[in-house]
């Protein structure tokens, strides 16, 4: 079955970091990119960064620019967003979506079913 | 960025009934635009890419509409699996950018 399987709930304290895994199933992974969106808690959905599934070409939003890593592992099909000196704002439910593999614009086909990160002292 | 408002925040339909939400762009955007729905504890699923397209397995009753800064999506006679939140998302210019969302709920 062609699916996106996301890691379970975080909970971190500011300052600390997490790592969100995102595990294809039922496609080709380095024929596609994956792309990372997180919604707050009540807010809209946020675009975060691209990664190619391909050659690990990344993209990250500017506004996450040195706090956000993402990476991927071909070897299980698996794409990784870590988040770093993690603040209140950052309590979000975090999503993976299929993306074109190039850097390029397109609509994201496939969701995985999200991993809430609370940030919390 | 462009800045992607949806309309109404919440929409009240009865079963069977049509359903009409609405989204604006602060710029134009051509037909970069696609449309998902998001249900509570579920995988996000792509309705409708490029304005109009519906994506592969989509029921027709979903439909797509517009050009430029003014998009509609219609749901032509509601089905109980329907009610969610809906999202609109220009993939014009990066960032990529969405909607608030509707919700479509029971009346």
């Amino acid at each position: 079955q062609v699916q996106l399987v996301q890691s379970g709930a975080e909970v971190k304290k500011p300052g600390a970091s997490v790592k969100v895994s995102c595990q294809a199933f039922g496609y080709p992974f380095t024929n596609y990119g994956i792309t990372w969106v997180r919604q707050a808690p009540g807010q809209g959905l946020e675009w975060m960064g691209w990664i190619s599934g391909d050659n690990g070409n990344e993209n990250y939003a500017q506004k996450l620019q040195g706090r956000v890593i993402m990476t991927t592992d071909t070897s299980t099909n698996t794409a990784y967003l870590e988040l770093r000196s993690l603040r209140s704002d950052d309590t979000a439910v975090y999503y993976c979506a299929r993306a074109p593999e190039e850097w390029e614009l397109d609509a994201f086909d496939l969701w995985g079913q999200g991993t809430m990160v609370t940030v919390s002292s | 960025e462009i800045v992607m408002t949806q309309s109404p925040a919440t929409l009240s339909v009865s079963p069977g009934e049509r359903a009409t939400l609405s989204c604006r762009a602060s710029q134009s955007v051509s037909s970069n635009l696609a449309w998902y729905q998001q249900k509570p504890g579920q995988a996000s699923r792509l309705l409708i890419h490029g304005a109009t397209t519906r994506a592969t397995g989509i029921p027709a009753r979903f439909s797509g509409s517009g050009s430029g800064t003014e998009f509609t999506l219609t749901i032509s006679s509601l089905q109980s699996e329907d009610f969610a939140v809906y999202y609109c998302q220009q993939y014009n210019n990066w960032p990529v950018t969405f909607g608030g969302g509707t919700k479509v709920e029971i009346k």
